[in-house]
Formats: C-alpha cells, structure tokens, sequence
C-alpha cells in the first residue's frame, strides 16, 4: 500500500503564480515531514521540510502547510519562477524507522514564462 | 567537500551479469541508503544502513546484496542482473532525517 501519495503527476503555472503540490499520508505515526526537489540527470535535493507539532513552515518563497487531521500536506511556492520546474518529491517519516523515508511518487511542476 | 559521489554513471548490463555500484559520502553520516526511480513509482528504498557495520532491507531489496564497507562507503551488488532491474539508482546519506543524495547510476539491462 502506498503511505505517501502525490495524486497529481503534473502542474502547470504561469510565472509569477503560486504553485500547490499536495501530498496525502495515511500513517498516522509520521512525525516528520520533507519536500524534494529533482532536475533531471540530477539527484534529489532537499527543499524545506516540517515536524508534525507544526503546521507552518516557511522559507523564502517556499511554504510547507501540514493538516494533521486531514493526513495533507502542501507545498506553496509564491512567486513562481521558471527555474522552479523541476519534479517534487513529499517524503515521511518517523523516529522509529530509524530515518528511513517514505516517498510519494512526484509531481512534476512547469512554470512557464 | 564532495557531499555523494556514485560511479558509474551510466551502465548496460546483459541479462544475468553482474556488477556493484560504488557509493561514498564524506559529510560523516552514520546512515546511508539506496534507492531506485522508476517512472511513477518515486523513489523506493533497496537498503539502508544505519551506522557502520549493519545493513537492513528496505520495500525492494530483491535481487540485490549491499556492503557497508566503512562508514564512508555503502556499495549495492547485483549478482545476476534481470531486465526489471533497469533503473535509476540513487545513493543517499544522513545525519537526521535529511537525506543528501547523490547524482545516480543510470543502469539498463537488455
């Protein structure tokens, strides 16, 4: 079964924009929780992440809102730039998984000029 | 300051050959991990290491042996390679629970 899910494959923003990645997680011992970013050819790179006691956390044009009851997080990037495209990875995990991560499977965002 | 590196960088293999992938950190993390990217799939875990001398199987460690050789180095095997294993192979390496992850092996096996 699939723990951490990106329902959407693709977005698409204009720049300027605020682009919304969502990620859902249907276990509810997660504690901790982390985008990635991934150019192609590249490895993913940590983006900004959050800790279940919060349900904000904010740097520069990245946003990370956490909805415990709903089991939803989002990813807001205001404003959006065209060096943003790239695939985002939501990631979970718990202390008692000894750091393993869990990933959804990627939303890929373009940001057209 | 090299953070992952990963060789090779590319590789095809034929159906039932095999090879290691070489991974080395050298931020001093005990945990490293391997993973594989397959289209619509994410990034699935084949094997972790928490600390120097344990190893632990991930979601997908089928077909694949790994070694913690030191704490810097943590290499994946695959003994007899199968076409399902043509991925991408991503290292990574912790302190916490961020994960640094290398560049990946592009490997494709017909």
């Amino acid at each position: 079964d699939q723990q951490v899910k990106q329902n959407s494959p693709s977005l698409s923003v204009q720049e300027g924009r605020i682009s919304i990645l969502n990620c859902d997680y249907t276990n509810s011992m997660f504690d901790y929780f982390l985008w990635y970013k991934k150019y192609p050819a590249e490895g993913p790179t940590f983006l900004i992440s959050i800790s279940s006691i919060k349900d904000k956390n904010e740097d520069g044009r990245f946003t990370v809102f956490l909805n415990k009851s709903a089991k939803h997080l989002s990813l807001h990037i205001v404003p959006s730039q065209p060096g943003d495209s790239a695939v985002y990875f939501c990631a979970a995990s718990n202390d008692n998984q000894g750091g393993k991560l869990i990933f959804g499977q990627g939303t890929e965002l373009s940001v057209k000029p | 300051n090299a953070g992952v590196t990963q060789t090779p960088k590319f590789q095809v293999l034929k159906t039932g050959q095999s090879m290691t992938l070489q991974c080395a950190q050298d931020m001093n993390h005990n945990s490293m991990y391997w993973y594989r990217q397959d289209p619509g799939m994410g990034l699935r875990l084949i094997y972790y290491s928490a600390s120097e001398g344990t190893t632990d199987k991930g979601e997908v460690p089928n077909g694949y042996n790994v070694s913690r050789l030191n704490k810097r180095e943590f290499s994946l095997r695959l003994e007899s390679a199968a076409p399902s294993q043509t991925s991408v192979y991503f290292c990574a390496s912790s302190a916490s629970y961020e994960q640094y992850f290398g560049p990946g092996t592009r490997l494709t096996v017909t």
